[in-house]
């Protein structure tokens, strides 16, 4: 199967860390994303790891991938209002495959 | 860098009339896909090609059909259009490199997406 779930909504204050669970089935994902969208705007890839690393990071992004539960995670530093927007969760197996994504977090910042 | 880039950014079309929405991808990427996102939706996929075959087919309807050229860009065709077909579509294009047998391949990266709308 190629299901990716993520929760619906997240809320969190300005400064405060932000984050955001995914969870996948397919064992053969090979890289895993995080997209960033804006309303009315396009997908903005922020940061994706390879299956065979544990731990990324990126100036404010954290991402943590546990490949035995088949569990992604995206922490935002310091969160700011800026970084409200819905965040995909993506998975692909390598190759010409497709990107399969999650149903999306909506990240609301409160000032 | 250079992007994805898709055209056009918008298109209103009535029912039943056609669209044709296109994709160009990155220099040097043979890959591409096509992705559908409905309002409030996730992005679905529709279709893909890998050196101008298709490589992989989604939730297409019969009344779409894609295609990749020699130069890599690629075309979506949408006959009969239904209201529910407005949505915002995304191409995205990779790069399979299979010379050096390992199949590695680079990151799918985005277009802005063609907003298309159905009145």
């Amino acid at each position: 199967g190629e299901d990716v779930e993520q929760s619906l909504f997240l809320s969190v204050r300005e400064g405060d860390s932000s984050v955001i669970n995914c969870t996948y089935t397919d064992s053969s994902s090979t890289y895993l994303y995080w997209y960033k969208q804006e309303p009315g705007a396009g997908l903005q890839l922020l940061t994706y790891i390879f299956s065979n690393m544990d731990m990324k990071q990126d100036q404010r992004l954290t991402v943590l991938l546990n490949k035995k539960d088949k569990h992604l995670s995206l922490r935002i530093a310091d969160t700011q209002t800026g970084d409200s927007a819905i965040y995909f969760c993506a998975e692909r197996a390598g190759g010409y495959q497709k990107v399969t994504f999650g149903t999306g977090t909506k990240l609301q910042v409160i000032p | 860098a250079a992007g994805v880039i898709q055209s056009p950014r918008h298109l209103i079309k009535e029912k039943r009339e056609t669209a044709t929405l296109k994709c160009y991808p990155i220099p040097r990427h043979d890959t591409v896909y096509w992705y559908q996102q409905g309002p409030g939706q996730d992005p679905q996929f529709l279709i893909s090609f890998y050196e101008k075959m298709q490589s992989d087919k989604g939730s297409i309807p019969d009344r779409f059909s894609a295609q990749q050229f020699s130069d890599y860009h690629s075309e979506l065709n949408m006959s009969s259009l239904e209201l529910g077909d407005s949505a915002l579509y995304f191409c995205a294009s990779s790069r399979t490199n299979s010379y050096s047998g390992t199949g590695v391949s680079t990151e799918a990266f985005f277009g802005q997406g063609t907003r298309l709308t159905v009145v």
